[in-house]
């Protein structure tokens, strides 16, 4: 079945710093990928998201590439501010009517 | 807008109670998601609504009873719950149950059962 790994952290980080959440996945045929991002005692939001392979997703700061010969989907900022302290989660969807897999989250930590 | 929205934002309950929780979309989206998220875990889907039937029940028990009264609403009635059930209880929706569709998801309502 399809799945979904990530480095489950704690993540702690200075301000300004790069930041990389590494993600790869198993799946057949060819998913759909996402990020998103979880602020403390709220929902999840969709961050950014990628739907074939080459595809770069972005949004405010962050970004990520579908890696289909890596079968990787990493997210990237370059420079993390405080409010970007957060749990991320990677995700894929796969074929018709297939569920969502999620990662196990990676938790940030940005220290100022 | 691609807004969620859910109540309450938390609720306290006793293992005799009977309560609901309420999940509204106006996106037009025709799928709707109940998920179950424990502390420092993702989030476990429960159930899944398509075109307001239920299409998918993830092994949840029955003291769990969905509800889709139409397009826009969904809900999730709680009755005779354990301790174990305490959780964030995130509703989602999708466009269609369609291929590698965007799910949106609403805030959440925290339950505690006592």
């Amino acid at each position: 079945g399809n799945s979904v790994t990530q480095m489950e952290g704690p993540v702690t980080l200075s301000e300004e710093a790069f930041l990389t959440i590494n993600c790869t996945y198993t799946a057949t045929g060819y998913p759909s990928l996402f990020w998103y991002v979880q602020y403390p005692g709220e929902g999840l939001q969709l961050l950014l998201k990628a739907t074939k392979a080459d595809d770069k997703g972005s949004n405010k700061g962050f970004e990520a590439t579908y890696r289909k010969e890596t079968t990787s989907f990493h997210l990237e900022k370059g420079s993390v501010q405080v409010s970007d302290s957060a749990v991320y989660f990677c995700a894929l969807s796969g074929g018709y009517g297939q569920n969502f897999v999620f990662g196990p989250g990676t938790r940030l930590s940005v220290l100022p | 807008d691609t807004e969620v929205t859910q109540t309450p934002k938390h609720l306290v309950m006793g293992m005799t109670n009977k309560k609901s929780l309420k999940c509204e979309q106006h996106m037009g989206h025709r799928a709707m998601y109940w998920y179950k998220q424990k502390a420092k875990k993702p989030p476990e889907l429960m159930f899944v609504y398509s075109y307001e039937k239920l299409s998918i029940n993830e092994s949840v028990p029955s003291r769990f009873s969905p509800e889709c009264p139409n397009s826009s609403l969904l809900n999730l009635h709680l009755h005779a719950l354990q301790p174990e059930d305490s959780a964030l209880y995130l509703c989602a929706s999708s466009p269609a149950r369609g291929f590698s569709e965007t799910q949106y998801f609403g805030p959440g309502t925290r339950l505690l059962v006592l």
